[in-house]
């Protein structure tokens, strides 16, 4: 089983739509999430952090489920240049490396 | 202010030939990390240093990877000899500081794609 698990997509919504990822984790000692973005040929970049009780970035919102072992990033109002894949991210400590989810891929149509 | 910085951008090697990537991380940013992505697979962690120290290598896949960062700055990452199986994306990324509770946003270099034919 991987530690992080994402489901592949391509998720294919129109412009304007709200769409939401879900991603698991497998240590139940993970600390840190975070949801990165990554454009196709391009370097990861940080989207945003997540924290346990929740947190908002304009038309991103990410939640954490401890219990449920899963992370979620909902996206609102989706813009043609949200088309990317979207990679989730976790830490275990401080000191721990991060692990990558495999990613999902996110294609908005006009 | 300079991002992560990769050279080269791409690699076309032969298998048995030896590839040194580098990696020049932003300015001040003591811990430096190799990631790798292999065709269809996530990204991978390989090694993590502080300053000139190697302060994690369990992801270095096995002793045909040698990663140096002396003097704390740039730091390289050599293949020698590269198999068909090491083509993938290497990223290299930077953070200012990786310890206590809060995470410390690592930057990610635009990668060197390597292809070993």
């Amino acid at each position: 089983r991987k530690e992080v698990e994402q489901d592949p997509g391509p998720f294919n919504v129109p412009e304007g739509a709200t769409v939401a990822f879900n991603c698991t984790y497998s240590n139940s000692a993970s600390q840190s999430f975070f949801w990165y973005r990554q454009d196709c040929r391009k370097e990861p970049k940080l989207l945003m952090s997540v924290y346990s009780s929740g947190n908002e970035d304009g038309r991103f919102t990410a939640q954490l489920n401890r219990a449920s072992q899963y992370i979620s990033l909902l996206i609102r109002d989706s813009k043609l240049s949200d088309s990317a894949t979207y990679l989730c991210v976790v830490k275990a400590s401080s000191a721990s490396k991060i692990i990558f989810g495999s990613g999902t891929r996110l294609s908005i149509r006009p | 202010e300079a991002g992560v910085t990769q050279f080269p951008s791409h690699s076309v090697i032969e298998k048995g030939q030896t590839v040194t990537l580098r990696c020049d991380p932003i300015s001040g940013h003591d811990n430096l990390y190799w990631y790798r992505r292999v065709m269809g697979k996530e990204i991978k962690f390989l090694l993590h240093f502080v300053k000139e120290s190697k302060q994690d290598e369990s992801g270095m896949p096995n002793n045909r990877f040698l990663a140096e960062r002396t003097g704390g700055t740039y730091s390289t990452l050599k293949v020698q000899p590269a198999e068909l199986e090491d083509s993938g994306v290497y990223f290299c990324a930077s953070s200012l500081a990786a310890g206590g509770v809060a995470y410390n946003e690592q930057f990610f270099g635009p990668g060197t794609r390597l292809t070993v034919l």
